[in-house]
Formats: structure tokens, C-alpha cells, sequence
């Protein structure tokens, strides 16, 4: 079965880095294009990041452009988010989360359990 | 990259039918039939319900239904079950690779 979990996640300060990683299983990883999603707080969902099955194509949220990139490993099935210049906003629960079922546009068909990062002095 | 919005609730008895609306612009729901809806239980991750407006993925009931007109797309609960309290969210296309979530809507089955 799709397995996606997520880890990396904790307490950093304003203005540091921190690196997320996603371990996927019970699928071939190098089909997919993977995501990252964030939820704040009491909060709703936020898309943050899309990176193509093969990895040369990414795209992310006005709101993490320039300071967050996403990048994976496909001989390691592992998709990652390092997240530079961290700011007390990107706290969040941030999920890992597979393109499907069929194209693209059509959403995110399995997801992850989540880590959280807090972002505070 | 404006949120799509949703009513913040929407309440109904066991076995009725409630619906969700998310409306967003003609540059994303109106544009795209690209709008998914996902189901969240309280400290779990989205659950993934419909896609392409009113796709089913294999394993969700059919008494969750979607539909889209003009920059508004719907979810619809029919049979209303108290397993179905949770919240939910839409989420449309919206070019050149982005995605657009909207608000969220908590469902209170009363």
C-alpha cells in the first residue's frame, strides 16, 4: 500500500533553515510528481510546492518562492523541502503528498501524516 | 493566488443531504475542471474524495458527489452519516502548475 512519511520537522528559529524529508513506498516513486502542502495552526490548506516525476521541473507558492526548494531522490524514494530564511508564518504542519490519480491538475491522492515545524526565537 | 472560499459551516441531520459550495475566479475553478475535495478528521491528514469536479477515487462512498458551474464548484452529502463530521476542503488548478485550496468548511452532523 502507499506509504508517505514525513520527518525533519521541529522547533528552528526566524531566519534559520531546516530540512523536511519524505519517504514513499507501496509505489513506484519515480512515476509520480510529489508535493508539499502546509497547515497552520487552526488553520486551512496551503499548496506549497510541486516538483515533476523525473525532478527538472518545480513550481511553488508566491508565498515560499525563493526561500523554500524542493528537490528528491529517486533511486532513494525520497522527496524533500528545505526551507531557507524560515519565518514565524511558515509554521505549519507540512504534509507530503503524491500527484494523482490520473493527470495533472487532478489533486493529491495519497498524503502523508505530517511534521510540524515551528518557526520561533 | 487568492483562496477559494467556502463557507466556514454547514450542519445536518443523519440522512439528510448538505452541500459545500467554493467559489473561486475564472482563472482557476472557472477555467479548470480540475477541482478536488478533501475530508479532514481533526488531527489527521486530508483525505483525498473527489477529483476532476465529480470523480470518485475507488473506496469513497457515492453518497459524496461533485459538481462545478461557472466559477463555483459543490460537494454534496447525501445520507448524511455522523462519521462525516469533519472539515473539508476544495482545492482547484489554477495554471501553470499551482494549486489553490480553499478556506475549509466544518461539517457538523447535529
Amino acid at each position: 500500500q502507499v506509504q508517505l512519511v514525513e520527518s525533519g520537522g521541529g522547533v528552528v528559529q526566524p531566519g534559520r533553515s531546516l530540512r523536511l524529508s519524505c519517504a514513499a513506498s507501496g509505489f513506484t516513486f519515480s512515476s509520480y510528481g510529489m508535493f508539499w502542502v502546509r497547515q497552520a495552526p487552526g488553520k486551512g490548506l496551503e499548496w506549497v510546492a510541486l516538483i515533476s516525476y523525473g525532478g527538472s521541473n518545480k513550481y511553488y507558492a508566491d508565498s515560499v518562492r525563493g526561500r523554500f526548494t524542493i528537490s528528491r531522490d529517486n533511486s532513494e524514494n525520497t522527496l524533500f523541502l528545505q526551507m531557507n530564511s524560515l519565518r514565524a508564518e511558515d509554521t505549519a504542519v507540512y504534509y507530503c503528498a503524491r500527484e494523482g490519480p490520473d493527470r495533472t491538475g487532478d489533486g493529491f491522492d495519497y498524503w502523508g501524516q505530517g511534521t510540524l515545524v515551528t518557526v520561533s526565537s | 493566488q487568492s483562496a477559494l472560499t467556502q463557507p466556514a459551516s454547514v450542519s445536518g441531520s443523519p440522512g439528510q443531504s448538505i452541500t459545500i459550495s467554493c467559489t473561486g475566479t475564472s482563472s482557476d475553478v472557472g477555467s479548470y475542471n480540475f477541482v478536488s475535495w478533501y475530508q479532514q478528521h481533526p488531527g489527521k491528514a486530508p483525505k483525498f474524495m473527489v477529483y476532476e469536479v465529480s470523480k470518485r477515487p475507488s473506496g469513497v462512498s457515492n453518497r459524496f458527489s461533485g459538481s462545478k458551474s461557472g466559477n463555483t464548484a459543490s460537494l454534496t452529502i447525501s445520507g448524511l452519516q455522523a462519521e462525516d463530521e469533519a472539515d473539508y476542503y476544495c482545492c482547484s488548478y489554477a495554471g501553470s502548475d499551482t494549486y489553490v485550496f480553499g478556506t475549509g468548511t466544518k461539517v457538523t452532523v447535529l
